[in-house]
């Protein structure tokens, strides 16, 4: 079936430098991915969305790119912060709500 | 504006027992969708509703089901419950509409089910 994965498990960086998350999905005919962030005891929380007709896009301190060449998007985080501790999910948005999610990237900040 | 609210937030049940969840949905949200997060299988589909019908559903056996209300809020119920279906329960609403926005999902805090 077609599925979305992430390219690390775990992602450690020292606080104030630039994060990037990588994730890579296989269904060619996916339009549409989206970006969550779960804190713990939480449910995810949307961040970022991006279309297929794009490949980058930008919000505040995040961006995300889309190579629909190599069938492949990344999650740009900059400067950043204890705050942005986390697990990272990418998802695609396969129609009628149902999202397929990648098993997750857990972001640690080093003071 | 008030969130995606479930209840309960923890419960432990044994095997063989059944489960029902409940989600409130965003206030304006049509669509409701259901989420199992496990630590092995990651967030997994369920199942989606829209005015009280379900659109959408996942690979999980019949025990698993659901149903939503004239007012948008949403139960589901896992019958005959197994040691693997110990998990988060995820509950998400959108608009479903047709703008831009529309069908990003904004989650619960989830349910978060033992089975002994």
């Amino acid at each position: 079936g077609e599925s979305v994965g992430l390219h690390l498990p775990t992602l450690s960086v020292q606080e104030g430098d630039n994060s990037i998350i990588n994730c890579a999905y296989s269904n060619s005919a996916s339009d549409y991915f989206i970006w969550y962030k779960q804190e713990s005891g939480k449910g995810p929380q949307f961040i970022i969305d991006i279309r297929s007709n794009m490949d980058k896009r930008q919000g505040q301190r995040v961006t995300v790119l889309l190579n629909k060449t190599v069938k492949h998007l990344s999650l740009q985080i900059a400067a950043t912060q204890p705050g942005d501790s986390a697990v990272y999910f990418c998802a695609d948005n396969q129609g009628a709500q149902k999202l397929v999610f990648g098993q997750g990237t857990r972001l640690t900040i080093n003071p | 504006k008030a969130g995606v609210t479930q209840t309960p937030r923890y419960l432990i049940k044994t095997r063989g027992q059944q489960v029902t969840l409940s989600c409130s949905p965003i206030s304006g949200h049509r669509s409701v969708s259901w989420y199992q997060q496990t630590p092995g299988q990651g967030l997994q589909f369920l199942f989606e509703y829209f005015s009280e019908t379900q659109r959408n559903k996942g690979n999980f056996p019949g025990r698993f089901s659901g149903r939503q209300f004239s007012n948008s809020r949403s139960e589901m119920n896992v019958s005959t419950l197994e040691l693997g279906d110990s998990a988060l329960y995820l509950c998400a609403s959108s608009t479903r509409g047709q703008s831009s926005g529309a069908n990003v999902l904004t989650f619960g805090a989830g349910s978060r089910l033992t089975v002994l």
